[in-house]
């Protein structure tokens, strides 16, 4: 079953903008990844945020936690047409050595 | 270094059969997980191995089956294929497992069961 959801289920803006997604999950974490899949091929790693951290930066990406309110958030700033893909958060547990378990995934749609 | 990769990237089989799928780790890597998406159920994890032995597995019948050797490479196999099996196979892999590290991922096996 889903630990993830992510928010919205599909978004589509204007090259230049941000994009901003939501990740809630249900139980306590070890950490937090996020994911970008392109039209059904592998997953390409974005971001692992720990449990015990609140924000990480990566280029144009902004990832933070909030472990209170269980939820993370993925910002792409200035996206590209190349952002548009399907983005997934995953989260372990925090319960020794888990699997990754994936949300169903927000569809960006980057329009030139 | 080579990426994750996973053959054969297609498959067609038909209900009855069974199929075995391939994957290479990057060199190095000790954990391997394996991944089923489908567009109703998502991202299911099936199974992860580590220095050959089974350390978690998903909530799949008992006709997925997985194994890994001596070199991290790692098969998975289905037997009595069902239409619900149709689905794209992901496997993952990295040096500790998915609770220490990110995971990186193969393209991915297509499999299609008529």
């Amino acid at each position: 079953s889903q630990q993830g959801e992510e928010d919205p289920q599909a978004l589509s803006i204007q090259e230049g903008e941000n994009a901003t997604m939501n990740c809630s999950y249900k139980t306590s974490i070890n950490n937090l990844q996020w994911y970008r899949q392109n039209s059904g091929r592998g997953l390409v790693h974005l971001i692992l945020i720990r449990s015990n951290e609140r924000e990480k930066h990566s280029g144009r990406l902004r990832v933070t936690l909030d472990t209170s309110k269980k939820s993370s958030s993925l910002l792409i700033t200035a996206s590209r047409a190349a952002d548009t893909a399907s983005y997934f958060c995953a989260t372990t547990s925090n319960s020794g050595n888990t699997p990754l378990v994936f949300g169903k995934g927000t569809r960006l749609s980057v329009i030139a | 270094k080579a990426g994750v990769t996973q053959t054969p990237r297609y498959l067609i089989k038909t209900r009855g059969q069974q199929v075995t799928l391939s994957c290479s780790p990057i060199s190095g890597h000790r954990s391997v997980s394996w991944y089923q998406q489908t567009p109703g159920q998502g991202l299911q994890f099936l199974f992860e191995y580590f220095s050959e032995t089974q350390r978690n597995k998903g909530n799949f019948p008992g006709r997925f089956s997985g194994r890994q050797f001596s070199n991290s490479r790692s098969e998975m196999n289905v037997s009595t294929l069902e239409l619900g099996d149709s689905a794209l196979y992901l496997c993952a892999s990295s040096s500790q497992g998915p609770s220490y590290n990110e995971q990186f991922f193969g393209p991915g096996t297509r499999l299609t069961v008529l």
